[in-house]
């Protein structure tokens, strides 16, 4: 049920921009897109989320295409903590989240 | 910022007992919560919409009287795997969003799972 198409896995070098792509075509005009990362053998973490408006917060920033298809989600200088699995995610009927494979993200030193 | 709160954070017992895992928003209100199940490097599966006075609503394939949910107030939720046995060990996980901050766009907020092992 997952509506979200990401590559499996990304290397981004300590300390540069790492951007994680997500390709979002069927998604409907009111729905949001989500972007969660995952450190193993913990809970989700809320990154940030968006409609059609590009959104910064102090972790990240959110780019959304003008067509809402796809979306980049920018981590601006990179750490080692930043390795994770990132999700992107668009919200569903009865605010249910329906999680795809995710972005493996490794920060190499 | 809003904290869910799981416990136990990890468990292991003999096959066919049967285990409750807690999900707490402690922060906020949550008239629903949610449930999901991780196996190993697979990505989160939902598995129930847990509704606070009325009956969870399972997703399908999910098996309703394997996995019981009780939400009876607004800021817990309960998971009971009846009969446990080993292919229901997995990482366990429950999330939850804040009624008291307004629009449906806003995120949920995870707890940090609970990791049951069947013996």
């Amino acid at each position: 049920d997952a509506k979200t198409t990401q590559p499996p896995s990304m290397d981004c070098a300590e300390g540069r921009a790492a951007n994680l792509p997500c390709n979002h075509s069927t998604i409907s005009g009111n729905e949001y897109v989500y972007w969660y990362r995952q450190i193993h053998s913990q809970g989700p973490q809320y990154i940030i989320h968006g409609l059609k408006n590009n959104e910064t917060n102090e972790m990240a920033s959110l780019i959304i295409t003008e067509d809402r298809k796809s979306s980049t989600l920018i981590l601006p200088h990179a750490t080692l903590r930043d390795t994770a699995v990132y999700y992107c995610i668009v919200l569903i009927l009865l605010n249910q989240f329906y999680f795809g494979t995710g972005t493996s993200l490794t920060v190499i030193p | 910022g809003a904290v869910v709160s799981q416990h136990p954070s990890w468990v292991i017992c003999k096959s066919g007992t049967s285990v409750k895992i807690e999900c707490r928003s402690l922060d906020f209100q949550a008239t629903t919560m949610f449930w999901y199940r991780q196996f190993p490097k697979q990505s989160l599966m939902l598995m129930a919409t847990s509704n606070e006075g009325s009956k969870a609503t399972y997703e399908q394939g999910v098996e309703k009287d394997k996995f019981l949910i009780n939400h009876a107030s607004l800021t817990l939720s309960t998971l009971t795997v009846t009969s446990a046995h080993p292919e229901d060990s997995s990482f366990y996980i429950c999330s939850a969003r804040d009624i008291g901050v307004s629009g449906i766009n806003q995120p949920q907020h995870f707890g940090d799972g609970t990791r049951l092992s069947i013996l």
